[in-house]
């Protein structure tokens, strides 16, 4: 079972900053955390990672507590496009699978 | 930007028929890998493969399915004699050279129909 807990949905509006949360408390040190999505039936595809600290790239900023336990994935202008289903992922180095739970279905509104 | 292709898109199949399902991952990695989804369900980790062998399967992956890199590029599925059950779609993913830590990267998918 996925070691990630997240809201099974959310809606925001078109142009918003979408924050998806993600609890991860039983995260080891040596675990990443990783955000995919999934648009409609397509192949997942890979947003971000981080270990401790906050990253951001082209797509979007990923914000760690500073006991891990829990993370936000933060889309800063949503578009009708960014609709899909989003799995934040606890992976170590040791781990060659990937654990997919259910995912937070985000819906964008216009 | 490199990414991973898989062909065919859509597969239908008559149960029994042996089915291959074919990837080209990103061309400098190592790790390769085979998921499915079967239709509103969870992606389900199926295997990984790294230098020439198995390194990991799931119980999913029983002795109908095998793999193959058969020429340095392609990276294949199989299932020997398929059910209505391996309807789902197939998703290949590569990743490069830390395992674990180095991302991977999922195709579009094959979509198996099994009739």
């Amino acid at each position: 079972d996925a070691k990630t807990t997240q809201p099974p949905s959310m809606d925001c509006a078109e142009g918003r900053a979408a924050n998806l949360p993600c609890n991860h408390s039983t995260i080891s040190g040596n675990e990443y955390v990783y955000w995919y999505r999934q648009i409609h039936s397509q192949g997942p595809q890979y947003i971000i990672h981080g270990l401790k600290n906050n990253e951001t790239n082209e797509m979007a900023s990923l914000i760690i507590t500073e006991d891990r336990k829990s993370s936000t994935l933060i889309l800063p202008h949503a578009t009708l496009r960014d609709t899909a289903v989003y799995y934040c992922i606890s992976h170590t180095n040791r781990d060659d699978k990937i654990i997919f739970g259910k995912g937070t279905r985000l819906h964008i509104l216009p | 930007e490199p990414e991973v292709t898989q062909t065919p898109s859509h597969q239908v199949t008559q149960m029994g028929q042996e089915v291959i399902l074919r990837c080209v991952p990103i061309s400098n990695h190592l790790y390769f890998y085979w998921y499915r989804q079967i239709l509103g369900q969870k992606v389900e980790f199926l295997v990984s493969f790294y230098n020439n062998e198995i390194s990991e399967k799931s119980e999913i992956f029983d002795d109908q399915f095998s793999v193959e890199r058969p020429d340095g590029s392609n990276f294949t599925l199989k299932i020997r004699s398929t059910k209505l059950e391996d309807s789902a779609m197939y998703f290949c993913a590569s990743s490069g050279l830390a395992k674990g830590t180095d991302t991977q990267y999922f195709g579009p998918g094959t979509r198996l129909t099994v009739l």
